[in-house]
């Protein structure tokens, strides 16, 4: 079954943007994901589903200012012009036939 | 708009069993698979496992020794069972819907497991 890795923690500036990575282990790179948003205290929440193609469903209310990408084995979810309320940890989702795995989680700070 | 809602106990003995209910709202729960998902303090997250609308089930299989995941349609909820529990176990457990991703979490309760 798939392995998903991702970056432990990331900054970045108010009003820039930044690219978070999620990993496919070895021989996985076919798989499709889904990236979550885990803001401070609350409950997780889905932001969209990235394709191998790099095409993405996002979930309702998602802001315009995310959006994802493809490439090989690695899966990103691009936040443009940051704001304070996307500090928070992201993960990204994949499954399997019986399974589901989730990464370990990114930390993001908005400074 | 679908909504899912935990309720159970939020303090559970050592050696008992977890029990907790998700009920399914603006919505039927005669499609898609329901799940749970947990999350100890500090830490990230951990699939349980879930069931599809038919009763069919899958497990996490560190887990699938301890789990039971069952579905009453007639209620539209779905209940997780988790049996001898330790201080391991002590969480934030979310239910949550799956179609082709996990799109919906619940609120989340948290769970203690403690003398």
């Amino acid at each position: 079954q798939p392995v998903l890795t991702q970056s432990s923690s990331a900054s970045a500036s108010l009003g820039s943007s930044v690219r978070l990575t999620c990993t496919l282990s070895s021989g996985h790179n076919g798989y499709m994901i889904a990236w979550h948003q885990q803001q401070p205290g609350k409950a997780p929440r889905f932001l969209m589903r990235l394709e191998v193609s790099g095409n993405y469903n996002k979930g309702s209310g998602v802001p315009d200012r995310f959006s994802g990408s493809s490439f090989g084995a690695d899966r990103y979810l691009t936040i443009s012009n940051l704001q304070s309320e996307d500090e928070a940890d992201y993960y990204c989702e994949t499954w399997d036939t019986n399974t589901q795995i989730f990464g370990g989680g990114t930390t993001l700070t908005v400074v | 708009q679908v909504q899912l809602q935990e309720s159970g106990p939020g303090l559970v003995r050592p050696s008992e069993t977890l029990s907790l209910t998700c009920s399914v709202s603006g919505g039927s729960i005669n499609r898609y698979y329901w799940g749970w998902v947990r999350q100890p303090p500090g830490k990230g997250l951990e699939w349980i496992g879930y069931v599809f609308y038919s009763g069919s089930t899958n497990y996490n299989p560190s887990l699938k020794s301890r789990v039971t995941i069952s579905i009453d349609t007639s209620r539209n909820q779905f209940s997780l069972r988790l049996n001898s529990v330790t201080a391991a176990d002590t969480a934030i457990y979310y239910c949550t819907r799956r179609s082709s991703c996990t799109d919906i979490w619940g609120q989340g309760t948290m769970v203690t497991v403690s003398s």
